[in-house]
């Protein structure tokens, strides 16, 4: 079935340094692909999204491409601060409406 | 816009008894999702409803596990008889529609401890 692998955390950075978390999908069609995030106490927010392959989504600094022929949707942000600490899930939707998450990447951010 | 709001935030109850979380969606979503996080087993899909009717339930772990939607501003999930490894954080979710392209608009949880 359908499913999503992330890199597994935690991460810990110093502020400003240059965030990668790594994902990589498995479907069949042309699924979707999310990055959400969740902060302490609080449900996933929607962080950006792509449709198809080659689109870049980007918000609030983060950016990831759809990059099909590696089945991969990294996310990706040049200067981390210590307000991006928060735990952040990949995620797929295929064309049947299900949604498949990762296992999820803490990152914290020190100052 | 308020949101998707979930009820109760917390919820601490003994083994045995039973269990009613409760859901109202944003306003003009038709499709609602039910979820459940744990540290062991990440964030896993229960449920969910287009158009409330249930689409897909197998991701509902046992027949313990009970959703309904009875209208298009409210569901359920309820457990019963509720177990301590039921304890975990409950989301809801809704979605504008059932398109590849719409996102899901999570609410704030509700965090079960069964004693």
């Amino acid at each position: 079935g359908d499913s999503v692998t992330q890199m597994e955390g935690p991460v810990t950075l110093s502020e400003e340094a240059f965030l990668t978390i790594n994902c990589t999908y498995t479907a069949t069609g042309y699924p979707s692909l999310f990055w959400y995030v969740q902060y302490p106490g609080e449900g996933l927010q929607l962080l950006l999204k792509a449709t198809k392959a080659d689109d870049k989504g980007s918000n609030k600094g983060f950016e990831a491409t759809y990059r099909k022929e590696t089945t991969s949707f990294h996310l990706e942000k040049g200067s981390v601060q210590v307000s991006d600490s928060a735990v952040y899930f990949c995620a797929l939707r295929n064309n049947n409406n299900d949604m498949r998450f990762g296992a999820g990447t803490r990152l914290t951010v020190k100052p | 816009d308020a949101g998707v709001i979930q009820s109760p935030r917390h919820e601490v109850t003994e083994m045995g008894q039973e269990v009613t979380l409760r859901c109202k969606p944003i306003s003009g979503h038709n499709s609602l999702f039910w979820y459940r996080q744990t540290m062991m087993r990440g964030l896993e899909l229960l449920i969910y409803f287009n158009n409330n009717v249930p689409i897909d339930d197998s991701g509902m772990p046992e027949d313990r596990f009970s959703a309904k939607m009875p209208n298009a501003s409210f569901s359920t999930l309820k457990i019963q008889p509720s177990e301590p490894r039921d304890s975990a954080v409950y989301f809801c979710a809704s979605s504008p529609g059932t398109g590849d392209y719409n996102e899901q608009f999570f609410g704030p949880g509700t965090r079960l401890t069964v004693l």
